[in-house]
């Protein structure tokens, strides 16, 4: 079965270090990818998109890579900050262009002063 | 510009009452999604809505779920003869269209609780 995960479920760094975080699928050929970041009681923020064409995505101090062969994309957030502490979630689209997304769990982020 | 939104914030419950939740989407989002959210879960998928029509009730966990749109814009999300595995927070998201390449706004959830 289709199946994604994020490498950890929690990620402590230091402010200023660059997190990475992981989301790895199975079973599955995605021809995108979306990542979003989750705060405590809210509902999931939408960050960047990255296409199986793509190797890599930038926006700000966020990057992303997609590697069709592993079958992973990587989410880097350079010069951290305590701001940056949530949730972030990996998304992949079923079925094509429509359908659904799949969520993997999410990784909590933590970043210390 | 307003975001989606999702009323009540919080539903407590006893088990076997039937609960309906409502989502307004954003205007003129023609795609509604509905995902649920369990302590410790990622978000798994219900239903999603393209206009008034689900072309995917597969994420439904049992018949006891149903969903509606109307006009185009709410949602409505109907749990009959709640049970407690129900408990979790139900997430509604908009997205200009059906295609899995525009991203999704989601609204803050109801948080649902069944005793």
């Amino acid at each position: 079965s289709q199946k994604i995960e994020q490498n950890s479920e929690a990620l402590n760094i230091q402010e200023g270090k660059t997190a990475t975080l992981t989301c790895n699928y199975t079973n599955y050929s995605p021809a995108y990818l979306q990542w979003y970041r989750q705060d405590p009681g809210r509902g999931p923020v939408f960050l960047l998109l990255i296409r199986e064409n793509e190797k890599e995505k930038r926006k700000e101090r966020l990057k992303v890579t997609f590697d069709t062969t592993l079958k992973q994309s990587l989410f880097h957030i350079t010069a951290s900050q305590p701001a940056d502490s949530a949730t972030y979630l990996c998304a992949l689209g079923r079925g094509g262009s429509q359908g659904n997304l799949i969520f993997g769990k999410g990784t909590k982020l933590s970043v210390k002063p | 510009g307003a975001g989606v939104s999702q009323s009540p914030s919080n539903k407590v419950t006893e088990k076997g009452k039937d609960v309906e939740l409502r989502c307004d989407p954003i205007s003129g989002h023609t795609a509604l999604y509905w995902y649920r959210q369990s302590l410790g879960q990622g978000l798994e998928f219900l239903i999603y809505f393209q206009g008034n029509s689900a072309p995917d009730k597969s994420g439904l966990p049992s018949d006891r779920f149903s969903a509606e749109r109307t006009g185009g814009s709410v949602s409505t999300l109907t749990i009959q003869r709640t049970q407690q595995e129900d408990s979790a927070v139900y997430l509604c998201a908009s997205s200009l269209t059906v295609d899995l390449t525009y991203e999704q706004y989601f609204g803050p959830g109801t948080r649902l609780t069944v005793t």
